[in-house]
């Protein structure tokens, strides 16, 4: 499958734990978004890399951080994890900066208990 | 402040007929506006952007900036449109998106 991928597809932790979410971008995509779907909030974006960097922040906690890697695969990290970090958390991919289409992974299901 | 509004969360229509989705924007600046739809067990994927002005499976949308308005339009509903509909705006060539709240469009036989 050369589109988005993500990894696990279902985690489930306890308040207070620390998790790590992986995207893989498409072959060829520089851009990495990171995005959280909850019921109250809807789809919000977090976080964007490009190339490496950190290229825009949104609505990111500060228990959460992400990084992108040299070979381009990105990972979020969220820790002290709390029940209202139970959401849906997708990662789409693009080829460069600026307003090309995103392409979207499966999403990333959380659940804290 | 940077704002999608889609003021309907369910819209159902019966096959053939008209279907208006309605997305209203709030920024100062020249956003950029699109509609991605997710239908059941796929994934979000890109519908259409105002920029290329094209018809995507038959829906359509405007920019309207008087009115501050991006509405998805299609003039004979189908049963395969049945799906979660969102409008998103991205600020300035950022590349980050913002969602609207979604709108699930069910179109009844």
């Amino acid at each position: 499958d050369s589109g988005v991928t993500q990894t696990p597809k279902h985690l489930i932790t306890a308040t207070g734990q620390r998790v790590t979410l992986r995207c893989s971008p498409r072959s060829g995509d520089l851009s990495v978004y990171w995005y959280q779907q909850s019921l109250d909030q809807g789809l919000q974006f977090l976080i964007q890399y490009y190339n490496g960097e950190e290229r825009a922040k949104g609505n990111i906690l500060e228990r959460f951080s992400a990084q992108q890697f040299p070979d381009l695969h990105s990972e979020l990290n969220l820790s002290s994890l709390e029940l209202g970090d139970s959401a849906l958390y997708f990662c789409a991919s693009s080829v460069g900066l600026g307003n090309y289409e995103q392409y979207f992974g499966p999403g990333t299901r959380l659940t804290v208990t | 402040a940077q704002r999608v509004t889609q003021p309907e969360k369910l819209l159902s229509v019966f096959k053939g007929a008209p279907v208006e989705l309605k997305c209203n924007y709030s920024y100062s600046g020249s956003p950029e506006l699109f509609w991605y739809v997710q239908y059941s067990r796929q994934r979000l994927q890109l519908l259409l952007r105002h920029i290329s002005r094209e018809s995507i499976k038959g829906f359509t949308a405007d920019l309207n900036k008087g009115e501050t308005s991006f509405h998805l339009k299609k003039p004979f509903a189908q049963e395969e449109d049945s799906a979660m509909y969102y409008c998103a705006l991205s600020p300035s060539n950022t590349g980050k998106l913002i969602f609207g709240q979604g709108t699930t469009l069910q179109v009844k036989p």
